[in-house]
């Protein structure tokens, strides 16, 4: 069965870089998600990268994904204040319309 | 464009009252969900639907209702509701092929008394 696993809280210093974990359990996901929610609000995409990649590159974000491993990372450089949220992973298995499965969020605390 | 609207944002209801989850999107996505958010459990899928006319349950569909009553809206159904159905509810929606990320609500804040 699909299970994904992130540690529930982190806290940085404003310009640190931040690095978040995830492991997640099967093998046929074929896109994995960085989601960001802010208090009060719904989710956010906020990266992804596809199963035959082994990182992405976007401003500030980089994604890791090892896959021998099953392991996640998603790693924000120059932490800002604005960056204070919860952090979800997610994983798609096999087809488009299979729905997210989710893990259960790191809260990232920035302080200034 | 508005995305995915939930309504209501706040609802309080007694144990035992019904109530409906209103969820619409205006992207012309094929699949749309339901998931409830409690402390501590991150999401948990209630129910999806992965094209109009198809519901599938979901991790923790029981006490839960669906109706995809078109392909823009998803409306989830608490016949009964129960002090454990506290939670915040979010109603998401995904084109359903390729890269399909999930778009997200705003989500309905429920508390059951």
């Amino acid at each position: 069965g699909e299970d994904v696993e992130q540690s529930l809280f982190l806290s940085v210093r404003e310009g640190d870089s931040s690095v978040i974990n995830c492991t997640y359990t099967d093998s046929s996901s074929t896109y994995l998600y960085w989601y960001k929610q802010e208090p009060g609000a719904g989710l956010q995409l906020l990266t992804y990268i596809f199963s035959n990649m082994d990182m992405k590159q976007d401003q500030r974000l980089t994604v890791l994904l090892n896959k021998k491993d099953k392991h996640l990372s998603l790693r924000i450089a120059d932490t800002q204040t604005g960056d204070s949220a919860i952090y979800f992973c997610a994983e798609r298995l096999n087809s488009g319309n299979t729905p997210l499965v989710f893990g259960k969020g790191t809260r990232l605390s920035v302080i200034a | 464009n508005a995305g995915v609207t939930q309504t209501p944002k706040f609802q309080v209801l007694k144990t035992g009252q019904s109530m409906t989850l209103q969820c619409a999107q205006d992207m012309n996505h094929n699949s749309m969900y339901w998931y409830r958010q409690d402390p501590g459990m991150g999401l948990r899928l209630i129910y999806y639907s992965a094209s109009e006319g198809t519901t599938d349950k979901g991790e923790v569909p029981n006490g839960y209702n669906v109706s995809r009553l078109n392909k823009r809206e998803f409306s989830l159904r608490l016949e009964s509701a129960a002090p454990s159905q506290t939670s915040v509810y979010f109603c998401a929606s995904s084109v359903g092929q390729g890269r399909a990320e999930a778009f997200f609500g705003q989500g309905t804040r429920l508390t059951v008394v």
